[in-house]
């Protein structure tokens, strides 16, 4: 049983353009969860889906962050236009319900220069 | 609002010491779920326990153990005869479950330096 799936797992892009950060749950797991961690900081949630639906956004950015977790493929958190302060490592975990232990990928580095 | 606090922002130990990751967490609902993960180097995250609000009992895992104490809303976590390997920033986390969906918050965390 594959654990959460990340890719890429490290990402550069330069400032303006966007970032798709792709995550696959372990199998039968149906709830995905987006955390960012900034150097030296613990990680903050973002975004919180089950298939086909966002459940919690609070975390996210109005702007230029979306996420979606399609009937069919990966979880997707997508960075439009990124700017510097975007640059920091963004984790997937997923669960078979909520509350249960969340599983945590490895995570995507996100690099902008 | 639920907060975690983990005051110890590095420690430094000996091989072989015990040593003691505190955390302190804040929380409104009587229901909820606390969670201590390690990230070692590498940068992945590593599930090591979760514990319900009803549930105080000490759990023991090998080197690792865990006391929970609600009355001063506390979930430490003690490794015993620490190794190098125990190097890695260790968190801990808080669930509520009575206002509706609420995902993990995480503490800053604790940077274990294990030194042989």
């Amino acid at each position: 049983n594959a654990g959460v799936m990340q890719n890429p797992r490290h990402l550069v892009r330069r400032r303006g353009q966007e970032a798709r950060l792709r995550c696959s749950p372990m199998k039968g797991h149906s709830h995905v969860y987006w955390y960012r961690q900034l150097p030296e900081e613990g990680l903050k949630f973002m975004v919180y889906l089950q298939k086909e639906n966002i459940i919690d956004e609070s975390g996210m950015p109005k702007e230029r962050f979306s996420a979606e977790f399609p009937k069919e493929g990966p979880s997707i958190l997508r960075i439009q236009q990124v700017v510097r302060g975007d640059s920091a490592a963004y984790f997937c975990a997923s669960s078979p319900k909520l509350y249960t232990e969340a599983f945590f990928g490895q995570g995507t580095r996100l690099t902008v220069v | 609002a639920q907060k975690v606090t983990q005051a110890q922002t590095e420690i430094s130990v000996v091989e072989k010491e015990d040593v003691t990751l505190d955390c302190v967490y804040e929380t409104r609902d009587t229901t909820y779920y606390l969670f201590w993960y390690k990230q070692p180097p590498s940068g992945e995250l590593v599930f090591l326990i979760r514990r319900n609000s009803f549930d105080e009992q000490n759990e023991i895992s090998g080197r690792y153990s865990w006391n929970f104490q609600k009355s001063t809303s506390s979930f430490n976590f003690t490794i015993t005869a620490s190794q190098v390997v125990d190097s890695a920033v260790y968190f801990c986390a808080l669930s509520e479950t009575n206002s509706g969906n609420t995902p993990l918050v995480f503490g800053k965390g604790t940077r274990l330096s294990v030194i042989a």
